[in-house]
């Protein structure tokens, strides 16, 4: 069965630090891997995706996501975390199993919180 | 980025009245958009793909009587929640993806909306 998993509900970190938000998943045959962000009552906003090649993806507001083929992760990074990037973060794959309509399966959500 | 809206933004309504809402691509046309839910700290529950000039092909568990929904071009795609209950109070968000490459978006991008809140009373 296709599945993501974020396994932290929340994040915490300090402003200036680097931050990480966990994301695996489960797919037959070569995965297409998004980011996703929202913030209280709005829609989600694109921050990056892998569909091949390198393995590192840079993405938007100084995201990056390194996807690894052999633990079947796609973690989310940045280098150093402001307080703006506060929000619900999501990690989808595209269902494969749905042809080419497109179709998301979601990841639970992970807050992210930036104490200053 | 493209760009697509909902209309309204957050509604609140009586029992038992049906409420639409509208999802529009507004630089950019899309033969399939997707219609979510999400409820309060959780993740998108999608309901429904909804293709442009034929039927909307829904979800397990999604009553297709009680979410309708129009694709009537490929700028606009509607979901009617008919009769409207407290259980049916949601953020509903919708997706659009792309059907011709622009300069604004690769084919087969996809966009969501900001989301309608509805509470209905």
């Amino acid at each position: 069965a296709q599945s993501v998993a974020q396994p932290e509900d929340q994040v915490n970190v300090a402003e200036g630090n680097p931050l990480t938000v966990k994301c695996t998943y489960s797919v037959s045959g070569n995965p297409y891997l998004f980011w996703y962000v929202q913030y209280p009552n709005r829609g989600l906003q694109f921050l990056l995706k892998y569909i091949t090649g390198d393995n590192l993806v840079k993405g938007s507001y100084g995201f990056e996501a390194e996807f690894n083929k052999s633990q079947t992760s796609f973690h989310l990074k940045k280098p150093s975390a402001l307080v703006s990037d506060s929000a619900l973060y999501f990690c989808a794959v595209r269902d494969v199993r749905s042809g080419n309509t497109g179709k998301l399966i979601f990841g639970q959500g992970t807050t992210l919180q930036v104490k200053p | 980025g493209a760009v697509v809206s909902q209309h309204p933004s957050w509604v609140i309504c009586k029992s038992g009245t049906s409420v639409k809402i509208e999802c529009r691509s507004l630089d950019f046309q899309a033969t399939t958009m997707f219609w979510y839910r999400q409820f309060p700290k959780q993740s998108l529950m999608l309901m429904a793909t909804s293709n442009e000039g034929s039927k909307a092909t829904y979800e397990q568990g999604v009553e297709k009587d009680k979410f309708l929904i129009n694709h009537a071009s490929l700028t606009l795609s509607t979901l009617t929640v008919t009769s409207a209950h407290p259980e049916d109070s949601s953020f509903y968000i919708c997706s659009a993806r792309v059907h011709r490459r622009s300069r604004l978006a690769g084919v087969n991008e996809q966009f969501f909306g900001p989301g309608t809140r509805l509470t209905v009373l």
